[in-house]
């Protein structure tokens, strides 16, 4: 049983196109994240998710739009997509009041 | 001065070695911490959290310096499978909102 998964795992497109990943958790909790890893390996918080409620985003372009339908799925939309949007992308879930992250596998996007 | 620095690394050990990595901070606020382990490839997972007493998990000891504002990680008798990234992670929390600051992580490699 997948605790949180994300899909795609791998996205390979063309610079200019519009792609959305999508992640869902089936741990109960009410705290969703995505972060993105870079390919110097740094782990940046995007946004984060609080009972479908938007508490954290950071400085991310407005290409960027998470979206959460239900506290178990946040999803991220990605618009004009650009060669820096390279990385792997992490979605993560926590129980409030606890620090820690359960991690999806990442999905990892190219884009060419 | 960063958020957070993590000692470069890579770090080539041969198995049985005893390894240390530090980590410093520069938010005096934050208020907890933690070391998270990510595999090649893989997602980040939780190691262990650091106490201000210090504590002990297995062959991992953690601790904490307030007052110059780094934490560490020991490994001691290094084993094949410790090979992996090590992350610094800090939690500056305010209401209901959890920020987790990610370091760079430092690259272990355990040699036989």
């Amino acid at each position: 049983d997948t605790a949180v998964s994300q899909t795609p795992k791998y996205l390979v497109t063309q610079m200019g196109n519009d792609k959305s990943i999508k992640c869902e958790q089936n741990l109960g909790h009410d705290t969703m994240y995505w972060y993105k890893q870079d390919s110097k390996k740094f782990l940046k918080i995007m946004f984060s998710y609080n009972n479908k409620e938007l508490i954290i985003n950071e400085t991310v372009p407005n290409r960027f739009s998470p979206k959460s339908p239900d506290k178990a799925h946040l999803n991220l939309h990605i618009n004009s997509l650009e060669l820096g949007d390279s990385a792997v992308y992490f979605c993560a879930s926590s129980q409030q009041g606890q620090p820690e992250l359960f991690f999806g596998e990442g999905s990892r996007l190219t884009v060419l | 001065r960063k958020e957070v620095e993590q000692d470069p690394g890579p770090f080539n050990v041969p198995e049985g070695a005893t390894v240390a990595f530090n980590c410093t901070y520069s938010n005096s606020a934050s208020q907890s911490f933690f070391w998270y382990r990510q595999d090649c490839r893989k997602e980040p997972k939780l190691l262990m959290s650091v106490y201000s007493s210090g504590n002990e998990d297995g062959r991992f000891t953690a601790q904490l310096n307030r007052a110059s504002q780094y934490i560490s990680l020991l490994i001691r008798d290094s084993k094949l499978s410790d090979s992996a990234t090590y992350l610094c992670v800090f939690l500056n929390s305010g209401g209901s909102n959890y920020k987790l600051t990610f370091g760079k992580g430092t690259l272990l490699t355990v040699n036989p």
